[in-house]
């Protein structure tokens, strides 16, 4: 059983460059979830999805946009990419705000 | 401002020996804790959690314990193996808000 996958799982961008990275989940999820770790910030919230059909944003969305595809997808857009942009990005997925969160394993992003 | 803090980055214990992870918070709002695991180059997966209608759950070797008048919580583990060697998050939310604030994780090494 797959769970939450993401793709790719490693990429080198250069600045001002465009990419969407991709995330799909196999548990008919409700709620999907983007996080950024960077070293020694822990885990914080981009960009999140409740339920099919809606978007917020989370502690830091600028630079970036999301699409929920449909109820297993969810995409995160780097419009220009910029060197801050340089992080591992986590895709999550949880049937409601009360259930733990389920992650992907992560895409590795440098730009340079 | 840090609503969730896990103020050690690391942690060493020898194996057999029991672990203890300490995670504070400062918005009183937040009444579920949720403690992640997770290893290089993989997602966080969840441990365990504890709503604050509670003081104590346990899973097996891995205990959390909460004092809301403190605004702390911890994490034991008992006894600690090698195996445990990982990063571990402390994370919170409350009420229908379905954003997960997580603290910047905490350094786990068990020596053999």
């Amino acid at each position: 059983n797959a769970g939450v996958t993401q793709t790719p799982k490693f990429q080198v961008l250069k600045t001002g460059q465009s990419m969407t990275l991709q995330c799909a989940q196999d548990m008919n999820h409700n709620s999907m979830y983007w996080y950024r770790q960077d070293p020694g910030m822990g885990l914080r919230l981009i960009y999140y999805s409740a339920s099919e059909g809606t978007t917020d944003k989370g502690e830091v969305p600028n630079g970036y946009n999301v699409s929920r595809l449909n109820k297993r997808e969810f995409s995160l857009r780097l419009e220009s990419a910029a060197p801050s942009q340089t992080s591992v990005y986590f895709c999550a997925s949880s049937d409601s705000a009360a259930r733990p969160q389920h992650f992907g394993d992560g895409t590795r992003l440098s730009i340079l | 401002d840090q609503q969730v803090k896990q103020n050690s980055p690391s942690l060493s214990v020898q194996e057999g020996r029991i672990s203890i992870l300490n995670c504070d918070y400062t918005n009183s709002m937040f009444d579920y804790f949720l403690w992640y695991k997770k290893y290089p180059a993989e997602g966080p997966t969840f441990l365990i959690s504890i709503s604050s209608i509670k003081d104590k759950n346990e899973d097996g070797r891995f205990t959390v314990f909460l004092n809301k008048s403190a605004k702390h919580l911890s994490l034991h583990i008992v006894p600690s193996q090698p195996g445990d060697s990982a990063v571990y998050f402390c994370a919170a939310f409350f009420g229908a808000n379905s954003k997960l604030t997580f603290g910047k994780g905490i350094t786990l090494s068990v020596r053999p």
